[in-house]
């Protein structure tokens, strides 16, 4: 595998569920993203982790619980979601060096539809 | 706070004419500029950046980019266009601070290639 790979590619749950988003980066990054993109909406920084770290944290929903075990792997964890929770959930990863800024590498994204 | 405009929603443009979609940003320090463009079912990939240096950049795909910091735009030129270039384009901004790495996306620009 190469670059950032998201597992599930497609997922369809109920409001009631409790499921987890995946991704993987194997580029040596030190700064991972959760991304929420809807339609005729900008893109959306949900979560920045940076050295494994939570740094950012915009205001989302407490249904939505990120988790960075290490630094090639983050977790979306999500509960009790509303239907307007469907979005294609984009990860992100760079490498982070002092007083600059790493470019962004993408997923593929998870398209979520709550039902 | 930082912010990018992309004023065009969507762009239809005649295979082998030339296309511009405009990007103007708002920051408070010297930016860093990105472009983005996303297929349908995928992630972003980076098409070219501005960090500092040469105002117009060259990326990948024959795109590029001019840095006006007078006009607070950030334009994305393509002299040809290929049926392949149909896509959604972003433009971003970012810059580095406490926060870490924080990219600012614009709307997205939607180009349609006519045969």
């Amino acid at each position: 595998e190469t670059g950032v790979t998201q597992t599930p590619r497609h997922l369809v749950m109920g409001m009631t569920n409790k499921k987890s988003l995946k991704c993987e980066q194997h580029l040596g990054h030190n700064a991972m993203y959760w991304y929420k993109q809807s339609a005729k909406k900008p893109l959306e920084l949900m979560f920045v982790y940076s050295l494994e770290e939570r740094v950012e944290n915009n205001s989302v929903p407490s249904r939505f619980s990120p988790e960075c075990p290490n630094s090639s792997h983050l977790f979306l964890h999500l509960h009790t979601l509303q239907p307007e929770d469907s979005a294609l959930y984009l990860c992100a990863s760079s490498q982070e060096r002092q007083l600059t800024l790493g470019e962004q590498f993408f997923g593929p994204g998870t398209r979520l539809t709550v039902l | 706070a930082q912010s990018v405009t992309q004023p065009d929603i969507h762009i239809t443009v005649s295979e082998g004419a030339s296309l511009e979609l405009r990007c103007n940003y708002s920051y408070g320090a010297t930016p860093y500029l990105f472009w983005y463009v996303q297929s349908p079912g995928q992630g972003l990939q980076l098409l070219l950046k501005y960090f500092s240096g040469d105002t117009l950049v060259q990326g990948i795909k024959g795109f590029e980019a001019e840095f006006k910091r007078s006009q607070s735009s950030f334009n994305l030129r393509k002299p040809s266009v290929h049926w392949s270039d149909a896509a959604e384009y972003f433009c971003a901004v970012g810059g580095y601070g406490a926060a870490g790495n924080k990219l600012t996306f614009g709307g997205g620009t939607r180009v349609l290639v006519k045969p």
